[in-house]
């Protein structure tokens, strides 16, 4: 099982409302990553789990929520959003740790939730 | 900074041609790694093909081929004889260690190619 499986597809909220995505993979990695992408722009990290402890927080807003409860699931909750935050986001897993110089580790990618904030 | 610099936007190619994607990178980490990844219009990030800063020889991964320069810090992917299901934004990426000691993957900007039949 090669893949990273992200739930929903889609997703539209308010911005009142409160929502989760969720992402898995059962490849045995132990380094996950959440990245966001807007319309014709490039992946922007956005954190990186190292065995199920947050070990990257690229400044991200507080109403984003990190959560890896095993290391086959990582969880993404979303309260308060803003319409600027409608966009693809991505969950991606390595195999390895971040200070392992291991750096021919690619990132297998999930295909990703479409989320829009109304 | 900018580390990954891809400065074709958009790319046109003739099926069953040859075309070169470029990539340039900056870092001062001795230790790193690049990679391309295709995106589809469908949204998913498909890894093409690696090259580690170490490498002796350019990488090849079936119809994709990587001309790593170190010396230019560049690390164009080449595809050969292009075909319809080719066409889709291609980004140059590389993995270095972060400040705090992790290592993070960070994304050029992309390039959309179109194969044209």
């Amino acid at each position: 099982d090669t893949e990273v499986t992200q739930t929903p597809k889609h997703l539209v909220m308010g911005m009142t409302n409160k929502k989760s995505l969720k992402c898995e993979q059962h490849m045995g990695h132990r380094a996950m990553y959440w990245y966001k992408q807007k319309a014709k722009k490039p992946p922007e990290l956005m954190f990186v789990y190292s065995y199920e402890k947050l070990s990257i927080n690229e400044s991200v807003p507080s109403r984003f929520s990190p959560e890896c409860p095993n290391s086959s699931l990582l969880n993404l909750h979303l309260h308060a959003l803003q319409p600027e935050d409608s966009a693809l986001y991505l969950c991606a897993s390595s195999r390895g740790t971040g200070t392992v110089r291991a750096t021919n580790e690619k990132l297998f990618f999930g295909s990703g939730t479409q989320l829009s904030v109304l | 900074a900018q580390k990954i610099t891809q400065t074709q936007p958009g790319m046109f190619v003739q099926e069953k041609e040859a075309v070169t994607l470029d990539c340039t990178y900056d870092t001062s980490d001795p230790s790193y790694g690049l990679f391309w990844y295709k995106q589809p219009s469908s949204g998913e990030m498909i890894f093409l093909i690696y090259q580690g800063s170490y490498d002796q020889q350019n990488a090849t991964e079936g119809r994709y081929s990587l001309n790593f320069q170190k010396a230019r810090k560049s690390a164009n992917l080449v595809i050969s004889a292009s075909q319809l299901g080719d066409s889709a934004m291609y980004f140059c990426a590389m993995r270095e260690v972060s400040s705090g000691g992790y290592q993070k993957v960070t994304f050029g900007t992309g390039t959309k190619l179109q194969v044209i039949p």
